[in-house]
C-alpha cells in the first residue's frame, strides 16, 4: 500500500529566505508525483506535476525534484514571500487503471513579513 | 477558461440524512474523482468516474455513491449520514496526455454533519 510522508508538519519562515519541504513515498511504481498549494478552507491549485520519468520541474521560484529509486521528492522555495504561506501537499499516482492519487498530510508553511 | 465548479459551497446536515454534491470539470475533461478531506488531513480518493464509467473506488462504504452525466458532471451522494463524514468534499478532473494525468480540483463542498 502506497503511503506519502511530508516532513516537516509546520515550517515558519522570514521572508526572502529559500526553503525546502519533502516528501516521501513508499512504492517506487509512481506514474507521477504533483505538488499542490491548499489556502484555508480552500481547493487545492497544482503548481508542478513531474513525470517519473523526469527529476525536476521548474516554475518561477518552485522547483521539484523527483528520486523515485529512493522514494522522495523535494519542493524548493526560492525567495519567499508572505503570499507563499499556504499548506502544501505532495500526491503520487500509482499505477493502475484509475487516476487515483494518494496524498500526503501536507506541510504547512507561514511566511513572517 | 472555467475552472472546476461545485455546488453548493457550504451546507450542514443532520446524522441520518442524505445529501447530493454537485461537480462540473473543465472544458473538454472526461474524467472526474471525488476526494474527501477531513480538517488537519490529505485528501482520500473516494471515486473516479471516465465517460461515465466507474474506474476507481477507494476505501469507502457503500453509503458513498457517485455518477457521472453525459455532459462529464458528476455527483457524489452520501446517504445515512455520521458525524465523521463532516469534511471538505473535493471534486477533480483531468485531461490525458500520454502518461500524464494532470488533475485540476475544485473549490471543495464543506460538509458539516450535526
Amino acid at each position: 500500500k502506497q503511503e506519502v510522508t511530508q516532513i516537516p508538519a509546520a515550517l515558519s519562515v522570514p521572508e526572502g529566505e529559500n526553503l525546502v519541504l519533502n516528501c516521501s513515498f513508499t512504492d517506487s511504481a509512481i506514474y507521477n508525483l504533483q505538488w499542490f498549494r491548499q489556502d484555508p478552507g480552500k481547493g487545492l491549485t497544482s503548481l508542478l506535476l513531474i513525470q517519473s520519468s523526469q527529476r525536476e520541474q521548474t516554475s518561477g521560484r518552485l522547483n521539484a525534484s523527483l528520486d523515485k529509486s529512493s522514494g522522495r521528492s523535494t519542493l524548493y522555495i526560492a525567495a519567499s514571500q508572505p503570499g507563499d504561506s499556504a499548506t502544501y501537499l505532495c500526491a503520487v499516482k500509482p499505477p493502475g487503471g484509475s487516476e487515483k492519487l494518494v496524498f500526503g498530510k501536507g506541510t504547512k508553511l507561514t511566511v513572517n513579513p | 477558461d472555467t475552472g472546476v465548479t461545485q455546488s453548493p459551497t457550504h451546507l450542514i446536515k443532520t446524522r441520518g440524512q442524505q445529501v447530493t454534491l454537485r461537480c462540473s470539470p473543465i472544458s473538454g475533461h472526461k474524467s472526474v474523482s471525488w476526494y474527501q478531506q477531513v480538517l488537519g488531513q490529505g485528501p482520500q480518493f473516494i471515486f473516479q468516474y471516465y465517460e461515465k464509467e466507474e474506474r476507481g473506488r477507494g476505501n469507502f462504504p457503500d453509503r458513498f455513491s457517485a455518477r457521472q452525466f453525459p455532459n462529464y458532471s458528476s455527483e457524489l451522494n452520501v446517504n445515512a449520514l455520521l458525524l465523521g463524514d463532516s469534511a471538505l468534499y473535493l471534486c477533480a478532473s483531468s485531461f490525458r496526455t500520454g502518461q500524464i494525468y494532470e488533475q485540476y480540483f475544485g473549490p471543495g463542498t464543506r460538509l458539516t454533519v450535526t
